[in-house]
């Protein structure tokens, strides 16, 4: 079975130019996370989506980041415009719904440089 | 609000010795408890977890007991091996019918010498 797969790994762009993010789920998860991870922390929520719709979307930037997941598989996350303090390790996860007894799955991430 | 807070690292042991990473929650409820383990180069992996009180967690020879009474689930190993090298991060689930949002730890970086 596929895990979870982000794209690209490794990106590195100037400060105020867009980036986005790739990530295409475990199949038949409809539970589909973001999360954030700063040097030496542990990774924080940014967005959540149940299917199509964001659940919990909290902790989102909204001024700077978008994120979609057309169709319910999918999910796109987007920073416009990029600042400095923005690099970091974005994660995806998945997990399927319908059950707390369960764990999300990780992909392994996009290391964001912003120069 | 729900937290976790990991005993800091790095922590530096040779082979076969006895590890212990501590780890304390504050949460609302009766949340799950995991254990993610992240090697070099690699994403987040789930190593162990539990989803209620006094429940034990166990795999590849860690082991971590959901204590509700003093809001801990320590991980624990034997014998580390070289292999265990990576870093570990305490995680909670907030409550609900279904896994929501994870709280993770800062991570505790272990390096384990032959």
């Amino acid at each position: 079975e596929a895990g979870v797969v982000q794209s690209p790994r490794y990106k590195i762009i100037e400060k105020k130019q867009p980036v986005a993010f790739w990530c295409n789920p475990i199949s038949g998860h409809n539970t589909l996370y973001w999360y954030l991870q700063n040097l030496g922390q542990g990774p924080e929520l940014l967005i959540r989506y149940e299917n199509e719709e964001a659940v919990d979307d909290s902790q989102l930037p909204k001024d700077r980041f978008s994120a979609e997941r057309l169709k319910g598989v999918d999910s796109t996350l987007k920073i416009q415009p990029a600042e400095l303090g923005d690099s970091a390790v974005y994660l995806c996860a998945s997990s399927p719904t319908g059950s707390r007894n369960t764990e999300a799955f990780f992909g392994q991430g996009t290391r964001l440089t912003v120069v | 609000g729900d937290s976790v807070t990991q005993m800091e690292g790095p922590v530096t042991l040779s082979e076969e010795a006895f590890l212990t990473i501590n780890c304390t929650y504050t949460a609302t409820g009766y949340p799950s408890l995991f254990w993610y383990v992240q090697y070099p180069g690699e994403g987040l992996q789930l190593l162990l977890k539990a989803t209620k009180a006094d429940d034990k967690g166990s795999n590849k020879g860690f082991e971590a007991t959901y204590r509700k009474e003093t809001t801990s689930f320590h991980l624990e190993k034997g014998s580390v091996q070289v292999s265990d090298s990576a870093v570990y991060f305490c995680a909670l689930s907030d409550r609900g019918s279904t896994l929501g949002r994870l709280y993770f730890g800062r991570g505790t970086q272990l390096t384990v010498w032959p």
